[in-house]
This record gives structure tokens, C-alpha cells and sequence, in this order.
């Protein structure tokens, strides 16, 4: 098991260049999760899917887009970047919630700079 | 108000002492409570959760919820420097599927 698995590591974009995160998993997981995490200020969450097909807004969505056609692959696209963009991007999966609590998965993270 | 605080930090103990790092919450109807650990240049990763009030202990390290003053906190005895990390805490309502984390306090543990 791969787990989550994101690409690229590291980007770096000038501004108004557009780019694809990658993010898939292979734990077959309904819930997918994009997250930005800047120095000293926690998880913010962008979008998220309950299932293929299904996505919806987060806390941070203005400049990003996200689809789900597939379980596995959950992408994430950034449009027009602006130096604001500058992040680290967590993708995360996580099964049911059951009684026991809901764990969320995380991949290794995307470091992108936008210049 | 934050739903969730967390002191950022930093901490910086040596080698063996008892670390105590604490997260406060607004939102009553948290009944999950998470602590995911963050080595540098990594993605977090879920350390213990515990359901509604009380304490679980996991060799080393001890979770406890207070929810009557909404409380979270995550004890390490004999703290080590492979602890030395980012922690946050999140919280999650009966059935939610989506967490609402802490900032995370960042920890060194000095040899």
C-alpha cells in the first residue's frame, strides 16, 4: 500500500502560470481532502469530495478547482497563481466515519512557490 | 473566537522531561478529539484520538479531553529527540467527516 501519494514535490510558478497538483490513494477511500498549510498557521482546508463525482468548497477555495471522476485520484488545479499561492498543499483520504473517530490519511505534501 | 487554539510555540525541553501541550475549543459539539504529529517536511500523522472526555495512554504519550472547560491536551513522559516534531490537535463532530485543526505547536527535545 502506497497510501497517498502526491506529485509534484516541489514547483515553482510565476505568477499567472496555471498548474495540476496530483494527489491519488489507494486505501479505497470515499473522503479526499485538499489542505494549504503556511508557516505557523495550521491546515486550512480548500475542497474536499465524499465521493466520485462529488466535491464541494472549503474554508479557502477562491483560486483553486478540483474535480473527482475516479476513488483514487482526486486532483487539484490552481489557476492564474498569485504569490498568495505560495504553500505547502497536503492532500488527505479518510474512510466512513465510524464510532471510533475518522482518520484522515496525508500524503507527503507539495512545497509551490509562486514568483 | 478561533474554533480551535493552540499555542504555536516553540518548545524546547531536554532530553527526558514531561512535555504537556494543550489546545482549547469553542464549538460544544466537537465529540472527537485528534493529535497528528508533523516531522519536518512531512505530512502529519494521526498520533491518538480519544471519544468525548477522559484520558488514553499509549505507551509513552497520554491524551486527555476536558470537555466541560473544552480542554484537549497531549502529554510525553521521557521525552525523546525523535519527538521532536510539530503537533496538532483537531477536533471533529459525531458523524463529521471533516477536522478542524489547532495551528500546531512546534516541539524540540534537546539531547
Amino acid at each position: 500500500n502506497a497510501g497517498v501519494t502526491q506529485t509534484p514535490k516541489f514547483r515553482i510558478l510565476k505568477i499567472g502560470q496555471s498548474m495540476t497538483l496530483q494527489c491519488a490513494q489507494d486505501m479505497n477511500h470515499n473522503y479526499m481532502y485538499w489542505y494549504r498549510q503556511d508557516p505557523g498557521m495550521g491546515l486550512k482546508l480548500i475542497y474536499y469530495s465524499v465521493g466520485a463525482g462529488i466535491t464541494d468548497k472549503g474554508e479557502v477555495p477562491n483560486g483553486y478547482n478540483v474535480s473527482r471522476s475516479t476513488t483514487e485520484d482526486f486532483p487539484l488545479r490552481l489557476e492564474l497563481a498569485a504569490p498568495s499561492q505560495t504553500s505547502v498543499y497536503f492532500c488527505a483520504s479518510s474512510g466512513q466515519p465510524r464510532g471510533a473517530g475518522h482518520e484522515q490519511f496525508f500524503g507527503p505534501g507539495t512545497r509551490l512557490t509562486v514568483l | 473566537q478561533k474554533e480551535v487554539e493552540q499555542d504555536p510555540g516553540p518548545l524546547s525541553v531536554p532530553e527526558g522531561a514531561i512535555v504537556s501541550l494543550n489546545c482549547t475549543y469553542s464549538n460544544s459539539a466537537f465529540q472527537y478529539f485528534m493529535w497528528y504529529r508533523q516531522y519536518s517536511r512531512k505530512g502529519p500523522e494521526l498520533l491518538m484520538y480519544t471519544y468525548s472526555s477522559g484520558n488514553k495512554e499509549d505507551g509513552r504519550f497520554t491524551a486527555q479531553v476536558d470537555k466541560s472547560s473544552k480542554y484537549i491536551s497531549l502529554f510525553i513522559r521521557d521525552s525523546q529527540p525523535s519527538d521532536s516534531a510539530t503537533y496538532l490537535c483537531a477536533t471533529s463532530g459525531a458523524g463529521s467527516y471533516q477536522l478542524t485543526f489547532g495551528k500546531g505547536t512546534k516541539l524540540s527535545v534537546i539531547p
